[in-house]
C-alpha cells in the first residue's frame, strides 16, 4: 500500500462544477503540499498545510490531522483548471517528501 | 521575482556523452532538489542538499552526481548518459530542510538520450 493515496486518479467534469480531489496518508507529517501541473509544464505550489484550511481564490485546501486526509476544493471550476494536482507529504523529521501519483482533471467547457 | 532556473530546457545527447543541467535558485534557500519524472512513476528524487557541501541520495540516484559549492547553484551532473535516464527533469527548491516551507520548482529539462 502506498504511504500516499490520492483520489481519484482521474475527474473529468463541466465547467462550473465543484471539484473535490482528495489525498489520504499514512505517516506522521510536519507539512502536506498540493501542487499542479499543466500538460507539458512545470509543477506550481498551490498550498502547504500543517492544520486547518487555506483558501486561495478558488482553490481551498483542508487537512485534518487526525483522519490523515485532506482535499483540494476548486470551485466555479474553468477549463483552464485542467491539469494535474499532486499531494505530497513532509514526513516528520525527514528531508524527503512522500508524492502521490497525481489526479489528472479535466474540465470541459 | 523569486524562481528557479534550469538549463537546457530540451537537450538531446547521445550515450557516454557527459553532460551537466544547471539549477539555480535566487530565494537564498538551504534546500534544493532534483526529481526525474515518468509517465505512470510519477517524481522520483534522485539527490537533495540541505546547504552548501551537503548533499545525500534519493531514491534513484544511480547514473547521477550533483555538487552544491554554492548556496544558489546544484547542478546535476550525468557522467555517462544511457538511454534509461530519457526523461523530464525537476530542480526545486525550500526554505526549509524540512520542507515546511513553499516549493519552487524550476521548468523542466526534457533530456532524451539516444
Amino acid at each position: 500500500k502506498n504511504e500516499v493515496e490520492q483520489s481519484p486518479q482521474n475527474l473529468t467534469a463541466q465547467e462550473g462544477e465543484f471539484i473535490t480531489i482528495n489525498c489520504s496518508y499514512s505517516v506522521g507529517i510536519s507539512a502536506l503540499h498540493w501542487l499542479q501541473q499543466h500538460p507539458g509544464g512545470g509543477i506550481v505550489s498551490l498550498f502547504m498545510l500543517s492544520s486547518g484550511k487555506k483558501k486561495h481564490g478558488r482553490l481551498i485546501a483542508t487537512i485534518n490531522i487526525q483522519e490523515k486526509h485532506s482535499s483540494l476544493h476548486i470551485t466555479a471550476s474553468h477549463p483552464r483548471d485542467s491539469a494535474v494536482y499532486i499531494c505530497a507529504v513532509a514526513q516528520d523529521s525527514n528531508y524527503q517528501l512522500i508524492w502521490g501519483a497525481g489526479t489528472k482533471l479535466i474540465i470541459k467547457p | 521575482e523569486a524562481q528557479v532556473t534550469q538549463n537546457p530546457r530540451y537537450l538531446i545527447t547521445v550515450t557516454g556523452k557527459k553532460l551537466t543541467v544547471t539549477c539555480s535558485q535566487n530565494m537564498n534557500h538551504e534546500y534544493m532538489s532534483w526529481y526525474r519524472q515518468d509517465p505512470g512513476l510519477g517524481l522520483r528524487q534522485i539527490y537533495y542538499s540541505m546547504n552548501v557541501e551537503v548533499t545525500d541520495k534519493g531514491d534513484v540516484p544511480e547514473g547521477y552526481k550533483v555538487s552544491r559549492k554554492e548556496k544558489r547553484n546544484f547542478p546535476l551532473i550525468l557522467e555517462s548518459p544511457s538511454p534509461n535516464q530519457t526523461s523530464l527533469y525537476f530542480c526545486a527548491s525550500s526554505l526549509s530542510n524540512y520542507l515546511t516551507g513553499e516549493l519552487f520548482f524550476g521548468e523542466g529539462s526534457r533530456l532524451t538520450v539516444l
